[in-house]
């Protein structure tokens, strides 16, 4: 399959943990990123290589990667991580193809 | 810093320019792709240009977008043809990178990722 799945809506209370799967063939080869969008920004990563926070991004967020299963991880969250959360990898047939995720939207109660 | 430009209204079946404007970093080092999105919906990758000019695009606008850069402008270019209303969104430019490391084995292994994205331009496809 050439797609990443995420379930469409994910809801948490403020200050306790979410998480958010990505599943796909694909992940069994390739690395996964993670990549937050608030409404009418552009995204920001979040994550790459599976586990890896760049500098900047609070260490609430972590992510795991085993078999075809993508995990991004929000402990205990904020007001302001309210927000569309997109997995991506690369495309097992060439080099430079992307494909994402449908993206997950993450509620805080 | 990524900013792209040039989005608009435009007829079913016209065409558009869209420009990406680099700085910041050495633009001719790195390759850059086109991500749109659909209104309401997810992100979608349209097309990536290497740093020696080498494209790949999507399925979806194969044949009818085309993807340039300027390394001397520092810029990007995406020509949009034939245009349908399922062309309608926001498109992003984001900086590719190819990230090495040494891993067991002593082997190199590459992480892939956007990390810098465009705030992005709009495309209104309606007649």
């Amino acid at each position: 399959s050439s797609e990443l799945t995420q379930d469409p809506a994910v809801s948490v209370a403020l200050g306790q943990t979410a998480r958010i799967t990505c599943q796909g063939d694909r992940l069994r080869n390739y690395y996964t990123n993670w990549y937050q969008q608030r409404p009418g920004q552009a995204p920001v990563l979040l994550i790459y290589g599976d586990s890896n926070r760049p500098s900047g991004i609070p260490d609430r967020f972590s992510a795991s990667s085993t078999g075809n299963t993508a995990s991004l991880i929000i402990t205990g969250a904020q007001a302001e991580d309210e927000a569309d959360y997109y997995c991506n990898s690369r495309d097992s047939s060439a080099d430079h193809l992307w494909i994402f995720g449908g993206g997950t939207r993450v509620t805080v109660l | 810093q990524l900013v792209e430009s040039g989005g608009g209204l435009v007829q079913p079946g016209g065409s558009l320019r869209l420009s990406c404007a680099a700085s910041g970093f050495t633009f001719d080092n790195y390759t850059i792709s086109w991500v749109r999105q659909a209104p309401g919906e997810g992100l979608e990758w349209i097309s990536s240009i290497s740093s020696g000019g080498g494209v790949d695009y999507a399925d979806s606008v194969k044949g009818r977008f085309t993807t340039t850069r300027d390394n001397a402008r520092a810029s990007l270019f995406l020509q949009l043809n034939s245009l349908g209303v399922e062309d309608t969104g926001v498109y992003f430019c984001a900086r590719d990178v190819k990230h090495s490391w040494l891993g067991p084995g002593g082997y190199y292994y590459f992480y892939f990722y956007m990390d810098v994205w465009g705030k992005g331009t709009t495309i209104t496809v309606s007649s």
